[in-house]
C-alpha cells in the first residue's frame, strides 16, 4: 500500500523559512518523481513543484509563484522527499500534500501539512 | 486565473447526471493525460479519473471521464449525496513546464 506521510508543517513569521519533509512507502520511490502541491484555506490545488528520479538527473521544475524561494530535494536511500521554503510570505499560507509519480497507474497523495505564515 | 478552466459550482438532484467541464488548450489538455481529482471536506484529494477516462480500483463505474480536443469532461450519473464534493482537473502543461488544475467545481446535491 502506498503511503506518503508530510510533517515539518508550522507557523512562522514573513521571511522566514520552514523545511518540509515526506516520508514515503509502499512502492519505489528511487524509480518516480514526485511533487509538491499546496492548497490556500478556502482555496483551490496549486501544484508547487517537481523534482524526478536519478535517471532524469533529479532535475527540477518550479511554479512561477515559489520559484527561487523553495527548493525541493529528496533522499532516495532514506524514501524521503523535502521541501526547503525560504523568504516565506504570507501568501504561501497553506497545506502542503506530497504527491507521488504515477505508480502504477496514477499518482497518491499525503495528508498534508499545514503551513501559516503570520507576523 | 487557473490555467483550466472549471464552473466554480455544479447541482443535481439525487439520480441525476451531471457533467463538469474542464476547458485547456493545446499545450495542456490536447496532448497530455487529464486526471480527476475528488476532494471531500477535510480531505487530501483523492483520484477519481487517471489517463482521461480510466477509473482507479474502488471508484463507482457512476464516474466516467472523457476528452476532446483542448477540453476534457467528468460525468457522474445517478448522483448521490455522498458525492458532494470539489471535483479538480489536473494535467501537465508544456508550455508552463508545470501542472496546472482548474480551480475546482463545487458540487451540490439538492
Amino acid at each position: 500500500e502506498v503511503q506518503l506521510v508530510e510533517s515539518g508543517g508550522g507557523s512562522v513569521q514573513p521571511g522566514g523559512s520552514l523545511r518540509l519533509s515526506c516520508a514515503a512507502s509502499g512502492f519505489t520511490f528511487s524509480d518516480h518523481y514526485m511533487d509538491w502541491v499546496r492548497q490556500a484555506p478556502g482555496k483551490g490545488l496549486e501544484w508547487v513543484g517537481r523534482i524526478r528520479n536519478k535517471v532524469n538527473s533529479h532535475s527540477t521544475e518550479y511554479a512561477a509563484s515559489v520559484k527561487g524561494r523553495f527548493t525541493i530535494s529528496r533522499d532516495d536511500s532514506k524514501n524521503s522527499l523535502y521541501l526547503q521554503m525560504d523568504g516565506l510570505k504570507t501568501e504561501d499560507s497553506a497545506v502542503y500534500y506530497c504527491v507521488s509519480g504515477i505508480v502504477g497507474d496514477f499518482d497518491y497523495w499525503g495528508q498534508g501539512t499545514l503551513v501559516t505564515v503570520s507576523s | 486565473q487557473s490555467v483550466l478552466t472549471q464552473a466554480p459550482s455544479a447541482s443535481g438532484t439525487p439520480g441525476q447526471r451531471v457533467i463538469i467541464s474542464c476547458s485547456g488548450s493545446s499545450s495542456n489538455i490536447e496532448w497530455n493525460d487529464v486526471y480527476w481529482y475528488q476532494q471531500l471536506p477535510g480531505t487530501a484529494p483523492k483520484v477519481l479519473i487517471y489517463r482521461n477516462k480510466w477509473r482507479p480500483p474502488g471508484v463507482p463505474d457512476r464516474f466516467s471521464g472523457s476528452k476532446s480536443g483542448t477540453s476534457a469532461s467528468l460525468a457522474i450519473s445517478g448522483l448521490r449525496s455522498e458525492d458532494e464534493a470539489v471535483y479538480y482537473c489536473a494535467v501537465w502543461d508544456d508550455s508552463l513546464s508545470g501542472r496546472v488544475f482548474g480551480g475546482g467545481t463545487k458540487l451540490t446535491v439538492l
